[in-house]
C-alpha cells in the first residue's frame, strides 16, 4: 500500500517562480489536508476537501491555491513564491470525521 | 481556530526513564489523537481515543482521554533511542463537521543512550 504519496521531496524556488506540490492517495479517502509545518509551530492546515470538486480555506491560505478534480489528486498550487513559503508541507487523508490522518513524508521548500 | 497547549515543548531524557507529556484545550473534543513524527518523515498515528476517560495502551505506549474531553495524556515508559522524535496531540472540535483536526506545537523528545 503506497497510502499517501508527495512529490517533490525538496525543492528550492526562487522568489516569484510558482510551483505544484502534488499529493495522491489510493485509499480512496474523501477528505484531504495540506499542512505546512514550521519549526516549533506545529501544523498550520493550509486547505482541505471533503470530496472531489469541494475545496475550502484553512488558517493559512494566503499565497495558496487547490483543486480536487480526482478522489485521489490534491494537488498544491504556489503561483508566487516568498520567502514566508519556505516551510515542510504536508499532505493527508483521511476516510470519516474522526478518523486519523495517514500523512505523505512531505516536501521541504525553501525560497531564495 | 482551536488552541491546543502540549507541554512540555521539549524532553531530554536518559534511557529507560518514564515520559509523560500533555495537551489542553480551551473547548471540548470529542476525538484525541496522538501522533509522532520521525525526522525527515510525515506524523505517524499512535493512539486514537474516542470517548471521555478512555485509557489505552499502545505497547509502551499509554494515552488518556481527559474527563472534562478538554485534555489528554500521553506517557511512555522505558523509553528507548528510537522514542526520539516529535509528538503531537490533536483534537477533534464536536462542532467541526468537515473532519478537521486541530493540532498541538508538538513535543521534542530526546532520548541519550
Amino acid at each position: 500500500n503506497a497510502g499517501v504519496t508527495q512529490t517533490p521531496k525538496f525543492r528550492i524556488l526562487k522568489i516569484g517562480q510558482s510551483m505544484t506540490l502534488q499529493c495522491t492517495q489510493d485509499m480512496n479517502h474523501n477528505y484531504m489536508y495540506w499542512y505546512r509545518q514550521d519549526p516549533g509551530m506545529g501544523l498550520k492546515l493550509i486547505y482541505y476537501s471533503v470530496g472531489a470538486g469541494i475545496t475550502d480555506k484553512g488558517e493559512v491560505p494566503n499565497g495558496y491555491n487547490v483543486s480536487r478534480s480526482t478522489t485521489e489528486d490534491f494537488p498544491l498550487r504556489l503561483e508566487l513564491a516568498a520567502p514566508s513559503q519556505t516551510s515542510v508541507y504536508f499532505c493527508a487523508s483521511s476516510q470519516r470525521q474522526g478518523d486519523g490522518y495517514t500523512f505523505g513524508s512531505g516536501t521541504r521548500l525553501t525560497v531564495v | 481556530g482551536q488552541q491546543l497547549n502540549q507541554s512540555p515543548q521539549s524532553m531530554f531524557i536518559q534511557e529507560g526513564e518514564d515520559v509523560s507529556m500533555n495537551c489542553t484545550s480551551s473547548s471540548i473534543f470529542n476525538t484525541w489523537l496522538w501522533y509522532k513524527q520521525d525526522p525527515g518523515e510525515g506524523p505517524v498515528l499512535l493512539i486514537a481515543l474516542y470517548k471521555a476517560g478512555e485509557l489505552t495502551s499502545n505497547g509502551r505506549l499509554t494515552a488518556q482521554f481527559g474527563i472534562t474531553r478538554k485534555d489528554s495524556f500521553l506517557n511512555i515508559s522505558a523509553s528507548i533511542p528510537s522514542d526520539v522524535g516529535i509528538y503531537f496531540c490533536a483534537g477533534l472540535d464536536r462542532g467541526s463537521t468537515l473532519g478537521r483536526l486541530y493540532f498541538g506545537r508538538g513535543t521534542q523528545l530526546t532520548v541519550w543512550p
